[in-house]
């Protein structure tokens, strides 16, 4: 069970690229989140997914968009990379509210992005 | 959205007792949590408490809820080198602190 699994770990972009993170989860989890963490900061929500084919606007969404095709699959893109999005972006994942741990959530290990 | 508030840093002796502190401001906040994240991983999560609960013990964990004056705290017993991380507290799914980093000194 390979729980929630984040690619790539680490990546270098210049200014102006565009590149997609990956987030996959095995535990037909129905909620899926993106989250930014930068030093002093915590983590920032980017963007949300209650379920497959939906995606919402979290705290931080600017710059960024996000695809849910599959259930297990909650996409990233960042269209033209800045260095303000140098940051390490986690994703995470958990069931549907209502369930018995239900409000358990799992984290992914990180992804290190560095825009220059 | 909720703010959720905690202290930047907290600096303890190994074997003492470490008191992480957070207030959020949603009254609503139906579910607490407690996340450590150790240095280049992800969020593991520690425990994490109801809103109709005053207190949680987990072996060396104690969680306390005071609800009127929306303040959540972690109280982590005989504190060890291997406690040393940052620890988030978080309410509902997704608002979370900003971390404290919890530095134990043997």
């Amino acid at each position: 069970n390979a729980g929630v699994t984040q690619t790539p770990k680490f990546r270098v972009l210049k200014t102006g690229q565009s590149m997609t993170l990956l987030c996959a989860q095995d535990m037909n989890h129905e909620y899926m989140y993106w989250y930014r963490q930068d030093p002093g900061m915590g983590l920032r929500l980017i963007h949300y997914s209650v379920g497959e084919g939906t995606t919402a606007k979290g705290e931080v969404p600017d710059g960024y968009n996000v695809s849910r095709l599959k259930k297990q699959n909650f996409l990233l893109g960042l269209e033209s990379a800045a260095p303000s999005q140098t940051s390490v972006y986690f994703c995470a994942s958990t069931h549907s509210p209502g369930r018995v741990y239900g409000n358990t959530i799992y984290f992914g290990e990180g992804s290190w992005l560095t825009v220059v | 959205g909720e703010d959720v508030e905690q202290s930047l840093f907290l600096s303890v002796r190994e074997g003492d007792s470490s008191v992480i502190n957070c207030t959020y401001t949603d009254s609503s906040s139906t579910y607490l949590y407690w996340y450590k994240q150790e240095p280049g991983a992800g969020l593991q999560l520690l425990t994490y408490i109801f809103s109709n609960m005053d207190m949680k013990q987990d072996q060396r964990l104690t969680v306390l809820l005071n609800k009127k004056d929306k303040h959540l705290s972690l109280r982590i017993a005989d504190t060890q080198t291997g406690d040393s991380a940052i620890y988030f507290c978080a309410a509902n799914k997704f608002y979370f602190g900003s971390g404290t980093k919890l530095n134990v000194k043997p």
